[in-house]
């Protein structure tokens, strides 16, 4: 069965270090990635998504993820943090299953906070 | 900013009322999925509309119910509500079924009293 694990319920940084925030996965098909990012009281928006061509993704507001198939990971990057970047981090597989009808695992979420 | 607009935004209703959310797509998108995400919680897949036909439904009651209209607007329509029904409903659209590329609104923040 197809699952996704988001490793941090909570991570904390200063501003302008690194982020990481981990997902693993597991899939029985190739899977599609993505990344949302929901920032207080606002729905959620698409970061950046993966659909099997560069393994290396690049999305909005300098963050990128790397789809590793042998760790069945796709973790989250960015390499200096900013204040704004505080918000929730939602990791989401698109597996398929009956058909063409892809079925979407979202993660419990990440939050980040990031410290002045 | 999306294209995808819901309404009300807020709303304050008592236990056993019916209720009722707007979600107005993105232009062009033909796919509509509503999600129920409870304060401090993850999204919860509701159901999805595609041209019109409910396709896929998430582990909620029949008193959950929903519309897609030929514009490819929606609505969530929610009977004898529950005080655990408090929670941010959120529309997304999409262009094609079981695709994870979402457009999300604003979402409706319900308040069940």
């Amino acid at each position: 069965a197809q699952s996704v694990t988001q490793l941090d319920s909570h991570v904390s940084v200063s501003e302008g270090t690194p982020v990481l925030l981990r997902c693993n996965y597991s899939s029985s098909y190739s899977p599609s990635l993505f990344w949302y990012v929901q920032h207080p009281n606002k729905g959620l928006q698409l970061l950046l998504k993966y659909t099997s061509a560069a393994t290396l993704v690049k999305g909005i507001n300098g963050f990128e993820a790397e789809f590793k198939k042998s760790e069945t990971s796709f973790h989250l990057t960015k390499p200096s943090a900013h204040m704004s970047d505080a918000a929730e981090y939602f990791c989401v597989v698109s597996d398929r299953s009956a058909g063409n009808n892809r079925k979407l695992i979202w993660g419990l979420g990440t939050s980040l906070a990031v410290n002045p | 900013e999306t294209g995808v607009t819901q309404s009300p935004t807020h709303l304050i209703k008592t236990r056993g009322q019916q209720v009722t959310l707007r979600c107005s797509s993105q232009s062009g998108h033909n796919t509509v999925s509503w999600y129920q995400q409870a304060l401090g919680q993850g999204p919860q897949f509701i159901f999805q509309y595609y041209r019109e036909e409910e396709n896929g439904r998430g582990n909620f009651p029949p008193r959950f119910s929903g519309l897609q209209f030929p514009n490819y607007s929606s609505e969530l329509n929610v009977n004898a509500l529950e005080l655990d029904d408090s929670a941010l409903y959120l529309c997304a659209s999409s262009l094609g079924q079981g695709t994870g590329e979402l457009f999300f609104g604003e979402g409706s923040r319900l308040t069940v009293l």
